[in-house]
């Protein structure tokens, strides 16, 4: 059983779209974060939200979190080939384990 | 100093190698992990250690032994391993002062090939 579902799983885009990715599940979560990750490099946390419906920007990236903290989303604006990757998130019952459950990812490509 | 430094970058081992991956940071986290990684596919959790402690050993065959010497060093050993075991090993910390917020920072991996 995923406990995160992440959609859509792969997407190949034009430069200049837009774009929503999405992160679901049945189990609230006390933090959700939001990764990037490039070929052959580690992931790179973009955003932590901790509050439901808390909206945080990072320049063109928008993130949400769901009022119940079941479910996030990453909206792009016109998007940038740098922009390519695996978005990865993930999330963090709480608790003392310090275990986080990522999502399958979504392999994004932005077309010049 | 805000970065997970892993070493090697890259390892190509035979079946009857023994090997070591090896994590560091100084950022004061308290938490530990390795992740192993296949191709486009999202980071699958082997180990958690907290406070040097295993805190998590998520079922992972015993030809992967992890060790964490003190607060800011966390090693692999690599014994016997698989084709199959070939992948990006991750190694990532994250701070404990907060228990409602996980937060992970990951080094770049050591990408493993197993002959």
């Amino acid at each position: 059983t995923q406990l995160l579902e992440q959609s859509p799983q792969f997407l190949s885009i034009q430069e200049g779209e837009n774009l929503t990715v999405y992160c679901n599940s049945s189990s609230v979560f006390s933090s959700l974060q939001w990764y990037r990750q490039e070929p052959g490099e580690g992931p790179v946390l973009l955003v932590t939200v901790v509050t439901g419906g808390e909206v945080k920007k990072l320049k063109r990236l928008t993130f949400q979190f769901g009022d119940a903290r079941k479910d996030s989303s990453l909206h792009i604006t016109a998007a940038q080939p740098g922009d390519t990757g695996l978005y990865l998130c993930a999330g963090d019952r709480g608790g003392s384990n310090y275990k986080l459950t990522f999502g399958k990812g979504t392999l994004l490509t932005v077309n010049p | 100093d805000t970065e997970v430094t892993q070493t090697p970058k890259h390892l190509v081992m035979g079946m009857t190698n023994k090997k070591s991956l090896k994590c560091e940071q100084h950022m004061g986290h308290r938490a530990m992990y390795w992740y192993k990684q296949k191709a486009k596919k999202p980071p699958e959790l082997m180990f958690v250690y907290s406070y040097e402690k295993l805190s998590i050993n998520e079922s992972v065959p015993s030809r992967f032994s992890p060790e964490c010497p003190n607060s800011s060093l966390l090693n692999l050993h690599l014994h016997a391993l698989q084709p199959e075991d070939s992948a990006l090993y991750l190694c990532a910390s994250s701070p404990t002062m907060t228990s409602y917020k996980t937060e992970a920072f990951f080094g770049q991996g050591t990408r493993l090939t197993v002959v």
